[in-house]
């Protein structure tokens, strides 16, 4: 069945970098846009940016440009989201989700990945 | 960026009530409205899709309605497992962006 397996909690020093990845099981990647969304304990979601595993062209949240990174492989059906120069506002649970092209919805979310940073 | 306003932030129901939650945008977002229903610790669930659409395996007692800038979530008669906060999402341009959230708790 449909699943995205993201990896695990992370711990990270002010400053720092952090890599999530998000493996897709039971589908075909290429017709899926991946969408990375995080929400900080006890608050909303906020949408942080896309890539098209197809081509691999990506579009980004204004407040988190030049600070993360968005890359895929489609070689194992992973998709990567890379944040750095961490600070304690970053702590989050870091959500892949995804949705089909010609669709505007998330039909399918990772399980997160729990992110804290702290010195 | 297109802001999304949810009403009430929280609300106590109890069963078998019926519940209607309100979502605007900031400017017209036609029907590129989605409804997520999120449990703590897990994921969100989509619950519908453009405005009015159930997603497969939802039950029918949620419903959509609304286009433009004003939209509703409805819960026909709530039920122990309907306890949760629930989300809704424009998907007409990025940023895509979300409500505040709608906590529904036990009265």
């Amino acid at each position: 069945q449909v699943q995205l397996v993201q990896s695990g909690a992370e711990v990270k020093k002010p400053g720092a970098s952090v890599k999530v990845s998000c493996k897709a099981l039971g589908y075909t990647i290429t017709p899926y846009y991946i969408h990375w969304v995080r929400q900080a304990p006890g608050q909303g979601l906020e949408w942080m940016g896309i890539i098209n595993p197809s081509g691999g062209a990506t579009d980004y949240a204004q407040k988190f440009q030049g600070r993360v990174t968005m890359t895929r492989d489609t070689s194992t059906s992973t998709v990567y989201m890379d944040l750095s120069s961490l600070r304690s506002e970053d702590t989050a649970v870091y959500y892949c989700a995804r949705i089909k092209t010609g669709t505007t919805h998330f039909d399918y979310w990772g399980q997160g990945t729990l992110v804290t940073v702290s010195s | 960026d297109i802001q999304m306003t949810q009403s009430p932030s929280s609300l106590s129901a109890s069963i078998g009530d019926r519940v209607t939650i309100t979502c605007r945008a900031s400017q017209d977002i036609s029907n590129y409205l989605n409804w997520y229903q999120q449990k703590p610790g897990k994921a969100p669930n989509l619950l519908i899709y453009v405005a009015s659409s159930l997603q497969s395996g939802v039950p029918s007692r949620f419903s959509g309605s609304g286009s433009g800038t004003e939209f509703t979530l409805t819960i026909s008669s709530l039920q122990p497992e309907d306890f949760a906060t629930y989300y809704c999402q424009q998907s007409h341009s990025t940023p895509l962006t979300f409500g505040g959230g709608t906590k529904v708790d036990i009265k």
